[in-house]
């Protein structure tokens, strides 16, 4: 159980484009979903906090504009980058925390390699 | 606020040795204690926890010790596989900052047969 996916597992696309990449927890329901960004051989730095129905919350230094987070159920939310550029080039995790659980664990999705050229 | 500090990388070992990858924390509060694993190609997957002081956290043969007297949670096998190659981050959460993880910079260990 407490299985989550990102979709896609990977994309490339021009400079200028807009990409959507979903996270979807498949066994549970998810109260919270947070997304991180992790750069080659670097730790995870969380962008922005999620909440079902609710505008998602942006850590410092995080542009909201450009990183649209849509959080529209309980299963799913969306992280878009928007105008990408070759330094939004990373990797893109989410991870979710359990509604029915009482320990509050995040079940994290196997990330999403962005490529923009 | 809250950090993480843990030995960089990448640590190298041969079958079967012991493994120890140190980890301190600063925390506002009385953290929870975690340490992730990210396999090659994966993404992170919770190996242990702890709660509160003293706590002993353990999972396929890993361990680590919540340690508030040295604010410590080192991570620590006996006899490592090469199935564990992998990179190890460890993490603190604490109510005060939301619940958030806060990670480490991750150690990547190499295990040679």
């Amino acid at each position: 159980g407490a299985v989550v996916s990102q979709h896609p597992s990977w994309v490339i696309c021009k400079s200028g484009t807009s990409v959507k990449i979903e996270c979807r927890s498949l066994d549970f329901q998810a109260t919270t979903m947070f997304w991180y960004r992790q750069f080659p051989k670097q730790s995870l730095m969380l962008m922005a906090t999620s909440n079902e129905g609710s505008k998602a919350t942006y850590e410092q230094g995080v542009e909201k504009d450009k990183f649209l987070i849509n959080h529209a159920s309980l299963t799913l939310s969306t992280l878009t980058v928007t105008s990408a550029h070759p330094e939004d080039s990373s990797f893109y995790i989410c991870s979710a925390s359990d509604r029915g659980s009482d320990t509050d664990t995040q079940y994290f999705g196997p990330g999403t390699r962005l490529t923009v050229l | 606020g809250n950090s993480v500090t843990q030995m960089e990388g990448p640590v190298t070992l041969s079958e079967e040795a012991f493994l120890t990858i140190n980890c301190t924390y600063t925390a506002t509060g009385y953290p929870s204690l975690f340490w992730y694993v990210q396999y090659p190609g994966e993404g992170l997957q919770l190996l242990l926890k702890a709660t509160k002081a003293d706590d002993k956290g353990s999972n396929k043969g890993f361990e680590a010790t919540y340690r508030k007297e040295t604010t410590s949670f080192h991570l620590e096998k006996g006899s490592v596989q090469v199935s564990d190659s992998a990179v190890y981050f460890c993490a603190l959460r604490t109510k005060a900052a939301g619940n958030k993880l806060t990670f480490g910079g991750g150690t990547r260990v190499l295990v040679k047969p």
